[in-house]
This record gives C-alpha cells, structure tokens and sequence, in this order.
C-alpha cells in the first residue's frame, strides 16, 4: 500500500515570497515514481515534475525547484519569488510499479499568493 | 501540441439516468486512466487500459464501467446516477505505463447529479 500526505491544507503568502509545500510519502516498494501537479481554479491538472526513486538529484527549473530526500521519505516543491498566478492547489502523487501505475495522490495544498 | 480531449466538458444529470463521458489520449498514447475528483478532495484513481485491455483497477463503483476502444478513446459509462458521485472526472494518458513523460490531464467532465 501506498501513501501520500501533504500536511499543509493552506498556505498564504505575499507575492515575491519564497513558499515551500511538503510532501511525504509511505511506501516499501524500491522502485518508484513521484510527482507534482498544479490545479489553478480553471480546475485542470498541470503536469510539473516526475522523478523516480533511484534519482535524487534536486531539480530547478526557473522558479521552482524540488528536493527530494529518500532518508525522510520528502519530495517538498518550493516556489521562488511567489506570483499571484501561482495561487492554485497543488498535488503531491506517487505512482508503484508493482500496483499498475496509478497515481495516489495527497490530500493537496491550497496556495494562495497575495498581491 | 496536441492534448488529452474529453467531452462533454460538463454534464448534468437526474438521479438514477446514465452518462457517458468520452476521452481521447494523445495521439501515439497507449495507456488510458480515469480518476474521480470529489469537491474539495484529491483525485481517486478509478480504471486504467493498457493497449485496449483493462490494466488496473481501482475504487469504481459496479455502477460505472468502462473501456477502450481500437481507435484508442475510451469511455466511461455511468448508469443508476447518485448524488454523490457530482465530481470532476479526469482522464489522463501515457505514451508508458509508468507516466515517463507525466501522465497528461484533459481538463476534465463537470458531472452533476440532480
């Protein structure tokens, strides 16, 4: 079985600021996949990052960045110099190569960026 | 680019009626999933086809069915509708099984039951 927790329901900044959302993930399979997804009001899903378990390597791609840590079980997604156009819920998934690919997703964090 | 189609992209129903919900994966995409995404909750995996063939199968309801067809497409057939399952209904599609380039996310059927 597999989990995904996002202990942040909400978040608010200020825009400009730097805003990290955590996510933490439960599974005892090796071989794995995270990922993060945006779902502005507009209500569609937006691809933003897919990695697998065997890289480790942090990812920045323009403002936002992702550390990926296996020894806390964390993949946290942080946004850099925030834009009230990055106000949307975000999901944290994982997906197992042993249950058939689908996604599990976190309960997903409500970011919301003021002017 | 060419995207994940669905349609309709809403959809309003009476109690106990049927709907069909359409999706249409990314041209060379062989791998179709369905997820259901209730008011203010994450989405929940319901069924996924694999080269026309069901692949995995999740929390989906003997009510609703689904499959996909020799074009690819896939429907996702829902009959003795119920208030609850109102939801925004996603379907995604791979060119693997194991989301290399991401799943991609049509934008999704509004369905509400009445």
């Amino acid at each position: 079985a597999q989990k995904v927790t996002q202990a942040q329901t909400e978040i608010s900044v200020v825009e400009k600021e730097d805003v990290t959302l955590d996510c933490v993930y439960e599974t005892r399979d090796t071989t794995y996949y995270l990922f993060w997804y945006k779902q502005p009001p507009s209500g569609e899903l937006v691809f933003l990052i897919r990695r697998n378990s065997f890289d480790e390597q942090n990812e920045i791609s323009g403002r936002y960045s992702w550390n990926f840590q296996k020894s806390t079980s964390s993949f946290n997604f942080t946004i850099t110099a925030s834009q009230v156009v990055d106000s949307a819920v975000y999901f944290c998934a994982l997906s197992l190569e042993t249950s058939g690919s689908r996604l599990t997703f976190g309960e997903g964090t409500q970011l919301t960026v003021n002017p | 680019a060419a995207g994940v189609i669905q349609s309709p992209r809403h959809l309003i129903k009476e109690k106990r009626e049927t709907a069909t919900l359409k999706c249409y994966p990314i041209p060379r995409h062989d791998t179709v999933y369905w997820y259901q995404q209730g008011p203010g909750q994450d989405p929940q995996f319901l069924i996924s086809f694999y080269e026309k063939m069901q692949s995995d199968k999740g929390s989906i309801p003997d009510r609703f069915s689904a499959q996909q067809f020799s074009d690819y497409h896939s429907e996702l057939n829902m009959s003795s509708l119920e208030l609850g399952d109102s939801a925004l209904y996603f379907c995604a599609s791979s060119w693997d099984r194991w989301g290399g380039d991401g799943y991609t996310f049509g934008s999704g059927t509004r369905l509400t039951v009445v």
